[in-house]
């Protein structure tokens, strides 16, 4: 079965402090992968996206993608109270031409000042 | 920056009732999702539509549920008769056309908040 596999927390890290969000995914075929943000009650947010092997920095954010081992991840630097929020994996497949975009639990981050 | 944008925000029906949620998505985009989220849960994928037609649909996408694009600019999501447990917050999203590399990401828009009682 096709999943994104997150642990959904929630993970308690003091302010100043840097947050590792982890993610894994069952299917090889699978080709972008997103990092959303998603306040209670709200609609997910992109803060992220990765295609390629490797690291990729935006700001404070920094997404790891490995392919072969089918995982990502999701640095966040200098963690402020205002990042509390349950942070969404999500990945993308080309499904006969159509894309879908499956999500994982989310894993909830909790930012103690 | 364009937005895709849903209406009502909070629906309230009664069991058995018929609703319709709307979503005008992005302009320039070609593919469109509806996805739910129980309180609590995870976003679920209900059904994607490409060409005016269903192109994947879940299992949670049975026959109660139909999507429609009626017009060229809405998207709709229609549930025939409502159950209790199709209390979720709905939401809209599209995608725009297909870039080298395709990697544009889902935009998603506010939500609808169904509550069946």
């Amino acid at each position: 079965q096709k999943e994104v596999e997150q642990n959904s927390g929630p993970l308690s890290v003091p302010e100043g402090a840097i947050a590792s969000l982890n993610c894994t995914y069952s299917d090889r075929g699978s080709q972008s992968f997103f990092w959303y943000r998603q306040y209670s009650g709200k609609s997910p947010e992109l803060i992220m996206f990765i295609y390629s092997n490797g690291d990729k920095e935006d700001g404070r954010f920094t997404a790891q993608l490995n392919k072969a081992s089918q995982y990502v991840s999701l640095l966040i630097r200098d963690s402020q109270p205002s990042d509390s929020a349950t942070y969404l994996c999500a990945v993308n497949l080309d499904s006969g031409g159509y894309q879908k975009v499956t999500f994982g639990t989310g894993t909830k981050l909790q930012v103690i000042p | 920056e364009p937005e895709v944008t849903q209406t009502p925000s909070h629906q309230v029906t009664q069991m058995g009732q018929e609703v319709i949620l709307r979503c005008v998505p992005i302009s320039n985009h070609l593919y469109f999702y509806w996805y739910r989220q129980i309180l609590g849960q995870k976003v679920e994928f209900l059904v994607s539509f490409y060409n005016n037609e269903i192109s994947e649909k879940s299992e949670i996408f049975d026959d109660q549920f139909s999507v429609e694009r009626p017009d060229g600019s809405n998207f709709t999501l229609k549930i025939r008769s409502t159950k209790l447990e199709d209390s979720a917050m709905y939401f809209c999203a599209s995608l725009r056309d297909r870039a080298p590399g395709w990697n544009s990401p889902l935009h998603f828009g506010n939500g609808t908040r169904l509550t069946v009682t």
